[in-house]
């Protein structure tokens, strides 16, 4: 199995701080793709990274990818009451996309 | 506008019953897929599809059944055999079968409970 554990499984944080959140892996990939979910709602993707990139942006988000040690990181920049969600990693393997638990990130005003 | 569409949101079963549960996309993507989430859980992935008319097991298929018989349709039954079904069930679909390696597309997710 190729299950991705992250870290933190919470996180709480002032608006405007950034938030870090970490993935790990433990087979070789193809891409990770961060996703995020608001409460009692669907996944929305956020960013992929292939095997072989290692930093990738995209507006307030940071991703990067170190293969060498199989982790990822999403960085969050100023964060904003509304970036209140959990955020999943996934792992994209030879055949399938495999999810970690994820980490419930809370902005606070 | 396109999107994946699932149905219903909330669903009430008594033990002993199946119940279905609808997936429905305009996007034209080959692959789709059911996974279940759990409280404070990542999601399992319990049936996909890369193509009409087939379908293999996630790592949780026991006590579900899903059909694929048009493009855009993917249902899911939840069987009496399922013994803890009370979850929430996504559905997703993306670009596929060479494609399927890309972005998920969810929908909004339908909240099973069993009395």
């Amino acid at each position: 199995s190729q299950q991705g554990e992250e870290d933190p499984q919470a996180l709480s944080i002032q608006e405007g701080e950034n938030a870090t959140m970490n993935c790990s892996y433990k087979t070789s990939i193809n891409n990770l793709q961060w996703y995020r979910q608001n409460s009692g709602r669907g996944l929305v993707h956020l960013i992929l990274i292939r095997s072989n990139e290692r930093e990738k942006h995209s507006g307030r988000l940071r991703v990067t990818l170190d293969t060498s040690k199989k982790s990822s990181s999403l960085l969050i920049t100023a964060s904003r009451a509304a970036d209140t969600a959990s955020y999943f990693c996934a792992m994209q393997g030879a055949q399938k996309l495999v999810f970690g638990q994820g980490t419930r990130l809370t902005i606070n005003p | 506008d396109g999107g994946i569409t699932q149905s219903p949101k909330y669903l009430f079963r008594k033990e002993g019953q199946n119940v279905t549960l609808s997936c429905e996309q305009n996007l034209n993507h080959d692959a789709m897929y059911w996974y279940r989430q759990d409280p404070g859980q990542g999601l399992r992935l319990i049936y996909y599809s890369q193509i009409v008319n087939d379908f293999q097991k996630g790592d949780i298929a026991e006590g579900y059944s899903v059909s694929r018989e048009k493009k855009e349709s993917f249902p899911l039954t939840v069987t009496s055999a399922q013994k803890n079904p009370t979850a929430f069930y996504l559905c997703a679909s993306r670009l596929g079968p060479g494609g399927a390696t890309g972005e998920l597309f969810f929908g909004e997710g339908s909240r099973l409970t069993v009395l």
